[in-house]
């Protein structure tokens, strides 16, 4: 099946930073989401971008599909940041289109 | 738009029980998912129906686990003779099958096996 990789891991920044995550995945997609995954697990969708560029307030996101990979941009990180960012990918398939999801990006924002 | 509801929350059973998960959909979604996450894991795939037939299941819906979407319009997962391992959080999805488009996630049950 697809490969999604996601880095770094882990990431501890103080308030007011700025941070790029990133998704390596191993097939042509033709479904990719970005996910926050709250303390309480609630996954809560950032971005659908299989392609191209797209921003929402201090995030934004960019999928290069050629180049099998994405980039999820945080600017003046918040401590409401916090948790795990999950990138989710679907292969080109003719049904179904599951999401392969990464290990996730666990974000840390101190004040 | 109501957004994806799944009940309960919260399930805590002893070993060797039966559990039944109930997730509604966004309406008029046809497509809908379950997905299963463990701690410090991302999410992963467990069946997916379109309406109510069940297109495809993983290697990971052992015999004890059973899903049905009566009607294409909520959806109940079953597990049965509950284990240890069965302990994680259970996610619900849906989308749209006009086109390729995102699927939007309820808020899990976590299940706990005593």
């Amino acid at each position: 099946g697809i490969q999604v990789e996601q880095s770094p891991p882990d990431l501890i920044l103080q308030e007011g930073a700025n941070s790029t995550l990133r998704c390596n995945f191993s097939d042509s997609v033709n479904n990719l989401q970005w996910f926050h995954q709250n303390p309480w697990g609630q996954l809560i969708n950032l971005f659908y971008i299989p392609s191209g560029t797209k921003q929402n307030g201090r995030l934004s996101a960019t999928t290069v599909a050629t180049e099998r990979y994405s980039l999820l941009y945080i600017s003046s990180s918040q401590t409401t940041d916090s948790g795990v960012y999950f990138c989710a990918v679907a292969r080109r398939e003719t049904s179904g289109s599951r999401l392969t999801f990464g290990e996730g990006t666990q974000l840390t924002v101190n004040p | 738009d109501t957004g994806v509801s799944q009940n309960p929350r919260h399930k805590i059973t002893k070993r060797g029980q039966n559990v039944t998960f109930r997730c509604d959909p966004i309406s008029e979604h046809n497509r809908l998912y379950w997905y299963r996450q463990t701690l410090g894991q991302g999410p992963e795939f467990l069946t997916y129906f379109q309406n109510e037939a069940q297109l495809e299941k993983s290697r990971l819906l052992s015999d004890r686990f059973s899903a049905e979407r009566p009607k294409g319009s909520f959806s109940t997962l079953e597990i049965q003779r509950t284990e240890q391992g069965d302990s994680a959080m259970y996610l619900c999805a849906s989308s749209s099958g006009a086109y390729v488009g995102p699927q939007h996630f309820g808020d899990g049950t976590r299940l706990s096996i005593l």
